[in-house]
């Protein structure tokens, strides 16, 4: 099984820069995403990483330390239209056959 | 827009019933995920199909079942509904196993 964990929720004011981080431990490790969730509607997809190190894509990174078990997604220059929930999730398995478990997600407030 | 659909978007039934709920992957997706999403428990994962075939299975009740047809298109089936059935149903679809996942708009569901 899996055990992840990331910030129940988090506030961070419009322009800054914020890190979510996540940690996990997963006996078949095969990739972690980052999913962003408005309320009530679709997760969509951010990130992906499977080895150690920065990926990023325009405002939004994420990294990567598979020794540690963790994993942070950095937004910078924020905007009020980032406020949602963001969600840590791991991939595990093989041959064939992949599961994703996520993490229950941080909620980002982005305030004026 | 993902380009996954799911149909219904809400679904208010009575609790000892039966429901069915419908997904469409992205054109030329071959793998089908559903999940279940309550406010306690986050993004559970329930069952993946491949090209027609179940290929993992997760916190999945006995009293539902699933099964992805010819066209690829996929249904959730759950049955002797109960209050704690009450969540939100994603559907998602990647190109196969490995890949990255696209969630649908989800079916809100209500059992009273």
């Amino acid at each position: 099984g899996q055990n992840i964990d990331q910030p129940t929720e988090m506030t961070a004011t419009e322009g800054a820069i914020v890190q979510i981080n996540c940690t996990y431990q997963t006996s078949g490790f095969n990739g972690l995403f980052w999913y962003q969730q408005h309320a009530g509607e679709a997760p969509t997809f951010l990130s992906y990483n499977v080895l150690d190190g920065l990926e990023e894509k325009g405002r939004f990174s994420s990294f990567l330390s598979r020794s540690k078990g963790y994993s942070y997604l950095l937004l910078k220059e924020l905007q009020m239209k980032d406020s949602a929930s963001y969600l840590c999730a791991v991939r595990e398995g093989g041959a064939g056959s992949y599961q994703l478990t996520f993490g229950k997600g941080t909620k980002l407030s982005v305030i004026p | 827009d993902s380009g996954v659909t799911q149909t219904p978007k809400h679904l208010i039934t009575a609790t000892g019933q039966r429901v069915t709920l419908r997904c469409s992957p992205r054109s030329g997706d071959l793998s089908v995920y559903w999940y279940q999403q309550s406010l306690d428990q986050g993004l559970q994962f329930l069952i993946q199909y491949y090209n027609g075939e179940e290929r993992a299975k997760g916190n999945i009740l006995e009293r539902f079942s699933a099964q992805q047809f010819p066209d690829l298109h996929s249904e959730l089936n759950l049955s002797s509904l109960e209050l704690g059935d009450s969540a939100l149903y994603f559907c998602a679809s990647s190109v196969d196993f490995k890949e990255t996942q696209y969630f649908g708009p989800g079916t809100r569901l209500l059992v009273l």
